[in-house]
């Protein structure tokens, strides 16, 4: 099992370019969920998706897209990078049910 | 709003024990887990408390009391490699967690 892959695991945008990041996981998981980790503020939800087809917002969903049309899939689109998106981004899945999430490597994205 | 509050930075010795509070005001309540961040690399789960009391495994235990909305990390016999961020979060309604700020654990030899 490869867990919970993402890529690319560092990119740099300019201001209102697009662009995707992928997370992908071979567990079969239901569950899967995106979050920003910015220095002294741990981790903020941006989207969850409980099962194919199926996403929700969380605490910070501005300007970030998402969808699951597969079960192992869940990509994240910024629409128009900010440097306010300046980030550490981690993708994250479990089973339903159970609490243990597990994280991706994690993708450092610095928008200049 | 909603709030998780632990202390930023915990410093002990080699083979001591530390505690790493969590105090939380969450608008629903299912759950309180602790993760486990080395620099540079993603969060692993430690453990999760859904009712009052003490769980543990191995070196760390974990406790919650849902009527005072607190929780702790307890780690035994530290070692150097426990030096990390430990973060609590709180599963709350809709399937969402949130997390606090983190906690900085370094340990001294």
């Amino acid at each position: 099992n490869a867990g919970v892959t993402q890529t690319p695991k560092f990119q740099v945008l300019k201001t209102g370019q697009s662009m995707t990041l992928q997370c992908a996981q071979d567990m079969n998981h239901e569950y899967m969920s995106w979050y920003r980790q910015d220095p002294g503020m741990g981790l903020r939800l941006i989207h969850y998706s409980v099962g194919a087809g199926i996403t929700d917002q969380g605490e910070v969903p501005n300007g970030y897209n998402v969808s699951r049309s597969t079960t192992e899939d869940f990509p994240l689109r910024l629409l128009s990078a900010a440097p306010s998106q300046t980030s550490v981004y981690f993708c994250a899945s479990s089973y339903s049910g159970q609490e243990t999430q597990y994280f991706g490597p994690g993708t450092r994205l610095l928008v200049l | 709003g909603q709030s998780l509050e632990q202390p930023s930075e915990v410093t002990a010795v080699e083979g001591a024990i530390v505690q790493i509070n969590c105090t939380y005001q969450t608008s629903g309540f299912y759950g309180l887990s602790w993760y486990q961040q080395h620099d540079g690399g993603a969060p692993t789960f430690l453990s999760y408390n859904a009712l009052d009391g003490l769980e543990e495994t191995g070196r760390f235990s974990s406790f919650l009391s849902r009527s005072d909305s607190y929780g702790y990390l307890l780690l035994q016999e530290l070692q150097m490699k426990d030096s990390a961020s430990y973060f609590c979060a709180v599963k709350t309604g809709g399937f969402k967690t949130i997390f606090g700020a983190g906690t900085r654990l370094f340990v001294k030899a």
